[in-house]
């Protein structure tokens, strides 16, 4: 079982349209939680962080983590064609490392 | 702005050959780190260095080296290339911003072995 299964989707929304993505995980011990954006042929970019459980707004975008359930969601209202791009869960183990979900392209049409 | 290159940002080579490709990063971490992406594999650590002349190795690090002379730099050794490696091969550099540990990557280097 991998430390960390994400649906690699592709997934498609019509402008507007709220999106969920998901992640889970298998190490009940992990609790540093973050989400990358990747835009197509550019590296990743830290989008959100969450320590813990619980919810974290900024903007449109959402992060949740269910620890009893080891689910990871990310959530974007009101989704716009820029938000097309791949997105990728990450867990961080300490020692300095950081195991990466295998992302979910998503496309949002206009 | 401090920032992190990879180069070459493309390349092609043969089977067999030697590859290095370079990373250079002028946040002032000592913390770096080599991964590749493949499609249903997502990011894989290949190999990590905490610091001047420290080297660790990743998940997948079989056929590839690296070494740390300085703290801006870390290139990625293919010894003997194979077609098994053909991938994208990202350079991050690991800081502290805003209380988090955020990674921050390269824009990638294109790899086909041929």
């Amino acid at each position: 079982q991998k430390e960390v299964e994400q649906d690699p989707g592709p997934l498609s929304v019509p402008e507007g349209a709220i999106v969920s993505l998901n992640c889970t995980y298998s190490n009940s011990a992990f609790q540093y939680f973050m989400w990358y954006r990747q835009y197509s042929r550019k590296g990743p970019e830290l989008l959100m962080y969450t320590y813990s459980s619980g919810n974290k707004e900024d903007g449109r975008f959402t992060a949740q983590v269910d620890k009893s359930s080891k689910y990871i969601s990310l959530f974007i209202r009101d989704s716009q064609p820029s938000d097309s791009a791949t997105y990728l869960c990450a867990i961080y183990t300490g020692g300095f490392k950081t195991i990466f979900g295998a992302g979910t392209r998503l496309f949002v049409k206009a | 702005d401090a920032e992190i290159t990879q180069s070459p940002r493309h390349k092609i080579t043969e089977t067999g050959r030697q590859v290095t490709l370079a990373c250079h990063q002028t946040w002032n971490h000592n913390n770096m780190f080599w991964y590749r992406q493949d499609l249903g594999h997502g990011l894989r650590l290949i190999h990590y260095s905490y610091g001047v002349q420290d080297t660790n190795k990743g998940e997948v690090s079989d056929g590839y080296s690296v070494s740390r002379s300085n703290t801006e730099d870390l290139p990625l050794t293919l010894e003997s290339a194979a077609s098994s490696q053909t991938s994208v091969y990202f350079c991050a550099s690991r800081g502290t911003s805003s209380g988090t540990d955020t990674q921050y990557f390269g824009p990638g280097t294109r790899l086909t072995v041929l």
